[in-house]
């Protein structure tokens, strides 16, 4: 059993299109973080949440404590959004990772 | 560019092999994280130091350990290495041990570990 899990596993979108990316973990954590990680390997902490909302320019991310799920949006999508967007749930002595959710945004 | 540095950017071994991983973490940064990410198990939390000691542990081998120097630098340590080692290395640094907003971090280009 997996102790986060990431829905979905692959999304394709058009250029300027709202995407949501599902998070649901079965851990107590202390914060939930969202990465993102380019075709080129680098990962990049875009959030880091312990309750409620954040938004950083097109990005946002949201978590419901009671429900254990966060989601991330990205509003008005651009190709250079394409990435593989990861979920990790920290407990403060461990980390627990999803599997990923690769975007493409096609033009 | 994060301001973690890791060395080298790619390693070539052998099995059975020994190789050392290195992570310069951000200026100010104390916490160091180490992970690896293969292909079959996606990414995975390995060790935690904290100003040079150990402050959580997740899947990390007996094969393999870790230390933090005084002056905050990171090493990782693989030994025996085999074919299943072979992977992406990354490390993190962040400001605090835990929670709150100093524990964003912050990540380094990996180290490309492949055992032939």
């Amino acid at each position: 059993k997996n102790e986060v899990e990431q829905s979905p596993q692959n999304l394709t979108a058009q250029e300027g299109e709202f995407i949501t990316i599902n998070c649901s973990y079965s851990v107590g954590i202390s914060a939930l973080h969202w990465l993102q990680q380019h075709p080129g390997g680098g990962i990049v902490s875009l959030f880091m949440l312990s309750s409620g909302k954040k938004k950083h320019g097109r990005l946002i991310a949201t978590i419901n404590i009671q429900e254990k799920h966060s989601s991330l949006h990205i509003t008005a999508s651009h190709p250079r959004d394409s990435a593989v967007y990861i979920c990790a749930a920290g407990t403060g002595n461990q980390f627990y990772f999803g599997t990923g959710t690769s975007l493409t945004v096609i033009p | 560019d994060s301001g973690v540095t890791q060395t080298p950017k790619h390693l070539i071994t052998a099995t059975g092999q020994r190789v050392t991983l290195r992570c310069s973490p951000r200026s100010g940064d104390l916490s160091v994280y180490w992970y690896q990410q293969s292909l079959d198990q996606g990414l995975q939390f390995l060790i935690q130091y904290y100003n040079g000691e150990e402050r959580a542990k997740g899947n990390i081998l007996e094969r393999f350990s870790a230390q933090q120097f005084p002056d905050l630098h990171s090493e990782l340590n693989l030994s025996s290495l085999e074919l299943g080692d072979s992977a992406l290395y990354f490390c993190a640094s962040s400001l605090s041990r835990q929670g709150g907003r100093g524990n964003e971090q912050f990540f380094g280009p990996g180290t490309r570990l492949t055992v032939l």
